[in-house]
């Protein structure tokens, strides 16, 4: 069965510095994957997909994520980071299951930017 | 374009009780997702909708469904209320193909 794991529950990381977020995954054939971000009450919004092609993914608010295939991992990273990027990020992956179009998400974690 | 619109926004019930939420995808789509999202479980899969279908549901007690319309609005239900179905509902919508999806801001439930 299609997984996928956020290993860590908090990242902090200070204004300017390079942030990364982790996701391993576990699919049996080739992965869809996908990270999301969520702002407190609100609904998660779509900030990159991975489908096939560049393992080097650009996706919005200048985020991007390296697919590593041999790694089985799929990082969420961003240069410099900004405190208005606090908020709880998802790790998803598409289930591949025969006529299965559900998706499974990673437990999220929390990024806190500090000024 | 207008996207995934969930009503209501928030909602009280008590225990025993029924609630019914609506969510309208963007024009266009067809696939219709429902999420159930708690702080110790984190997002769980309850059901897709496609094209008036259910195609998948997750491992949710028959106490929780759903339905889709000819005009791609859906609904799902939630009958006999526990205080464990405290959450946020989340409804996303997308093509029905391997894309991302668009979710609505959610609909919160507190049972009392």
């Amino acid at each position: 069965a299609q997984s996928v794991a956020q290993p860590e529950d908090q990242v902090n990381v200070a204004e300017g510095n390079p942030l990364t977020v982790k996701c391993t995954y576990s699919v049996s054939g080739n992965p869809y994957l996908f990270w999301y971000v969520q702002y407190p009450n609100r609904g998660l919004q779509f900030l990159l997909k991975y489908i096939t092609g560049d393992n080097l993914v650009k996706g919005s608010y200048g985020f991007e994520a390296e697919f590593n295939k041999s790694q089985t991992s799929f990082h969420l990273k961003k240069p410099s980071a900004l405190v208005s990027d606090s908020a709880l990020y998802f790790c998803a992956v598409r289930d591949e299951g025969r006529g299965t179009y559900k998706y499974i998400f990673g437990t999220g974690t929390r990024l806190k930017v500090l000024a | 374009k207008a996207g995934v619109t969930q009503t209501p926004r928030y909602l009280i019930k008590t225990r025993g009780q029924q609630v019914t939420l609506s969510c309208s995808p963007i024009s266009g789509h067809r696939s219709v997702s429902w999420y159930q999202q708690t702080p110790g479980q984190g997002l769980q899969f309850l059901f897709e909708y496609f094209s008036e279908t259910q195609r998948n549901k997750g491992n949710f007690p028959g106490r929780f469904s759903g339905r889709q319309f000819s005009n791609s609005r859906s609904e799902m239900n939630v009958s006999t209320l526990e205080l464990g179905d405290s959450a946020l509902y989340l409804c996303a919508s997308g093509p029905g193909t391997a894309g991302e999806l668009f979710f609505g801001e959610g609909s919160r439930l507190t049972v009392l």
